[in-house]
């Protein structure tokens, strides 16, 4: 089976802070992606990556970066977090071309406070 | 921007079919239409995907109309652990991005 694991279940961190959020997938998958997850605004797109150094905006980029070096792993990285960010954080991997599955991850719920 | 239009919520008795729809009425020659589901507290997890022909597996029945204009997920014996929101997505051949609309949030009733 796929697996898409991400670093850490839960998070809190400070305004502010650099915050590093890390995803690892172990079925050599070409495309890896970052969401966020809202009440009432649903799964949002932040960035994903369609093989190692490449990556593309999703819908909502701002006040993020992503870093991909290696094909299993995906890092988002907010360069100063703030509060606006509190969210739950999904990470997601599929095989590529368009018409495959995507895989999620179990999400990460940063708070920033 | 999603290109699909769902009920924002459903109800379904136990044990009774759930049909969950879907309206994608600008789709092109070359998109699929794609189902996944999150149950409370989880990633969302891929169930079932067409074109234009009608597809079954494991979890669900995919209904597609002719016109490809809409389509129909079919739980044949929903069961409480199928409480989630059902996502329809529709993706072109060739693009990687995966574009989350609302939803359908299903709820089985005892």
């Amino acid at each position: 089976d796929v697996k898409v694991t991400q670093s850490s279940r839960y998070l809190v961190k400070r305004t502010g802070e650099k915050v590093f959020l890390e995803c690892v997938q172990d079925m050599d998958h070409e495309n890896m992606f970052w969401y966020r997850q809202d009440p009432g605004l649903g799964l949002r797109l932040i960035y994903f990556s369609y093989d190692v150094k490449m990556k593309e905006k999703g819908d909502i980029p701002e006040g993020y970066s992503v870093s991909r070096e290696k094909k299993e792993r995906f890092s988002l990285i907010l360069e100063s977090a703030s509060t606006n960010q509190t969210s739950m954080y999904l990470c997601a991997s599929s095989l590529g071309a368009g018409y495959t599955e995507a895989f999620f991850g179990q999400g990460t719920r940063l708070t920033v406070v | 921007d999603a290109k699909t239009t769902q009920p924002p919520s459903m109800d379904c008795a136990e044990g009774r079919a759930a049909n969950l729809p879907c309206n994608h009425s600008t789709i092109s020659g070359n998109e699929y239409v794609y189902w996944y589901r999150q149950i409370h507290s989880q990633g969302p997890q891929y169930i079932i995907h067409g074109l234009k022909n009608n597809e079954t597996n494991e979890m669900a029945s995919l209904i597609i109309t002719e016109d490809r204009k809409s389509s129909t997920l079919i739980l044949p014996h929903a069961t409480l652990r199928d409480t989630a929101v059902y996502y329809c997505i529709v993706r072109e051949v060739g693009d990687d991005k995966i574009i989350f609309g609302k939803g359908t949030r299903l709820h089985i009733l005892p």
